[in-house]
Formats: C-alpha cells, structure tokens, sequence
C-alpha cells in the first residue's frame, strides 16, 4: 500500500531565508509524487509533480524538489522564502496501478516571519 | 482557462437535515473527485468518477452520502441526514487523462460546511 509522511507538522522561516518542507513515501511500485499548496480558504494549487522523469523537479513560484528513491524521500525547498509563501503545503503519492487515486500526507503549515 | 468550480462556498446547516454541493469540472477534463477535509488533516477521497460511471466510492459512507454525475460533465455530492461529524470542506478535483498512466489533479476552492 502506498503511504506518505510528511515530518514537520509546522515550520517556521523567516523571510529571505531557505525553506525545507520534508516528505518521505513509501510505495510498492515507482510512484508519482507531487507537492500542493493551500492558502486560507482557498483550493488545493499543483506546485510540482514527479512522474519518472528528472529527479529534480522545478516548480512554481521558485520552489523544487528532488526525488531520492534510496531515501524515499520527496522534499520540497525553496532558496529564498517570501511572505506570499505562508501556506498548508500537502504532499500526495500516487501509485501507477489501479485507479492512480492520490494519497495525502498530513500537511505542513508553513509561517514566514518577517 | 476557468478552473474547477464549486458551490455554495460555504454552507451551516442543523444535524440531520440534508445539504448538496455543486462541482463543474474543467471542460474536457473526463475524471472528477471529491473529497473531504476535515479541519488538520489532509483530503481524503469520498468518490471518483471516469465520465458518468462510478471508478472508487469505497471511502463514501453510503448509509448517508451520495454522489452523481449523470450527463459526464457536472457533479452533485449530497449528506441526508447531516452528523457533527461531518463538518468539513468538501473539494471537487478533476483531470484530463484517461485510462493508464498519472493523472494531474485541479482542485475547486472547496465548500466549508458547518453542521451544528
């Protein structure tokens, strides 16, 4: 069955400095791993996905994230934090069988202090 | 583009009357979801539709949720009768792909629901 952890229910950053959201995945099978991100009462928005290709993933708004497999790991970073990046951010595996349904972590709230 | 649309946006009811959601998903996008998130944690999936026909309802709680899609495109999910329990928002998600292979997901804004 596929799973994911993502470590840090919280974190906290000032603005101007590198953020680091952690995911580990777990997966039976080569998985697709992407990031989300949630502001207040608003919609999930695609940041970034994974689907086999590059283990570096660039995504939107300066964020990326590198696949590890040895790690099972899928973190997200960001050179440089803004205030615009105070968020829930999710990170979702989804299998490449059956019905591809995603698998939510339990999110991390992201504060940027100024 | 327009996006996926949802409403109402938000919605307070009493327990155990009913409510319903509304979802347009992206045009041409053949799956729609929906799914529930409660105040914490992260979404989980009620029900996926492939065009009209149902592909995974076994997270729904059929005793008390229902969900259509008749024509393929439009999606009503409906709670009859409402618990406390179900407070929570309730997003629609929709994507383009069909058969195998990933599919990239776009969320609505989502309903708040506030069962009281």
């Amino acid at each position: 069955a596929q799973s994911v952890t993502q470590l840090d229910s919280h974190v906290s950053v000032s603005e101007g400095t590198p953020v680091l959201l952690r995911c580990n995945y777990s997966s039976s099978y080569s998985p697709s791993l992407f990031w989300y991100v949630q502001h207040p009462n608003k919609g999930l928005q695609l940041l970034l996905k994974y689907t086999s290709a590059a283990t570096l993933v660039k995504g939107i708004n300066g964020f990326e994230a590198e696949f590890k497999k040895s790690e099972t790991s899928f973190h997200l970073t960001k050179p440089s934090a803004h205030m615009s990046d105070a968020a829930e951010y999710f990170c979702v595996v989804s299998d490449l069988r059956g019905t591809y349904k995603y698998i939510f972590g339990t999110g991390t709230r992201l504060k940027v202090l100024a | 583009e327009a996006g996926v649309a949802q409403s109402p946006r938000y919605k307070i009811i009493e327990k155990r009357q009913s409510v319903a959601f509304w979802c347009n998903p992206i045009s041409g996008h053949a799956t729609l979801y929906w799914y529930q998130q409660i105040l914490g944690q992260g979404p989980k999936l009620l029900i996926q539709f492939q065009n009209n026909g149902v592909v995974d309802d076994s997270q729904l709680p059929k005793d008390r949720f229902s969900a259509e899609r008749l024509k393929g495109v439009d999606s009503t999910l409906k709670i009859q009768p409402a618990k406390l329990e179900d407070s929570a928002v309730y997003l629609c998600a929709s994507s383009l792909e069909l058969g195998r292979g990933v599919k990239t997901q776009y969320f609505g804004p989502g309903t708040r629901l506030l069962v009281l």
